[in-house]
């Protein structure tokens, strides 16, 4: 099985504030990875595939990177709707997720 | 606009069956393939397993024992059984679309709470 880490698990930030969140692989997945964004009660959102592939109509203000184990979601100026949890995902061999990291308002 | 309904039975009793449908509404069903995700209350993502039109699946290791994904490609639909339920199973159960060429999950249904008690 694939492990996927998130750091950190949580994390406070203001309006404004460039937020980056990263996510290890316990093996190499090349760029087979994807960040999700979701808000309590409702299903989670697909920011970016393949590591750094902006999915259609997600603001600009959020990108990705990395290959291989280490992945970085950024999000350049922190949003009141960005307020949320983010998870990250495999898609190399099977799908796995990490464990997510809940961004929440400092 | 692709839209994803789903249904299913959302209280069971331990050892019973969970049985969830999932119907397509828009774009190619061909194209893609679908996936069924878990949430138990509280708690992080889990992948349950995968699907195309032409029936080719692939499962989550730790559940494949007792998962069956299946497809119903004439009506745009697919639906997900999994055996011998436990409260570990207790969860929201979602079902998505795969994006074209990839595995991640682009529209996602509504979800659906199951409780096993």
């Amino acid at each position: 099985d694939i492990q996927l880490t998130q750091s950190p698990s949580f994390l406070s930030a203001s309006v404004g504030d460039r937020v980056t969140i990263t996510c290890r692989a316990s093996q190499g997945i090349d760029t087979s990875l994807a960040w999700y964004q979701q808000k309590p009660g409702t299903a989670p959102k697909l920011l970016i595939h393949e590591a750094s592939t902006l999915q259609s109509g997600v603001p600009s203000r959020f990108s990705g990177s990395g290959s291989g184990t280490d992945f970085t979601l950024t999000i350049s100026s922190l949003q009141p709707e960005d307020f949320a949890t983010y998870y990250c995902q495999q898609l190399n061999y099977y799908r796995t997720f990490g464990q997510g990291t809940k961004v929440d308002i400092k | 606009q692709v839209q994803l309904r789903q249904w299913g039975a959302g209280l069971l009793k331990p050892s019973g069956t969970l049985s969830l449908s999932c119907a397509v509404y828009g774009g190619s069903f061909s194209s893609h393939y679908w996936t069924w995700i878990r949430q138990p209350p509280g708690k992080g993502l889990e992948w349950i397993g995968e699907i195309n039109h032409a029936g080719s699946s692939n499962y989550n290791p730790s559940l494949k024992s007792r998962v069956t994904v299946s497809v119903a490609t004439s009506k745009n639909q697919f639906s997900l059984k999994l055996t011998s339920v436990t409260a570990a199973d207790t969860a929201v159960y979602y079902c998505a679309r795969n994006v074209r060429d990839s595995y991640a999950m682009d529209v996602w249904g509504p979800g659906t709470t199951v409780t096993v008690s």
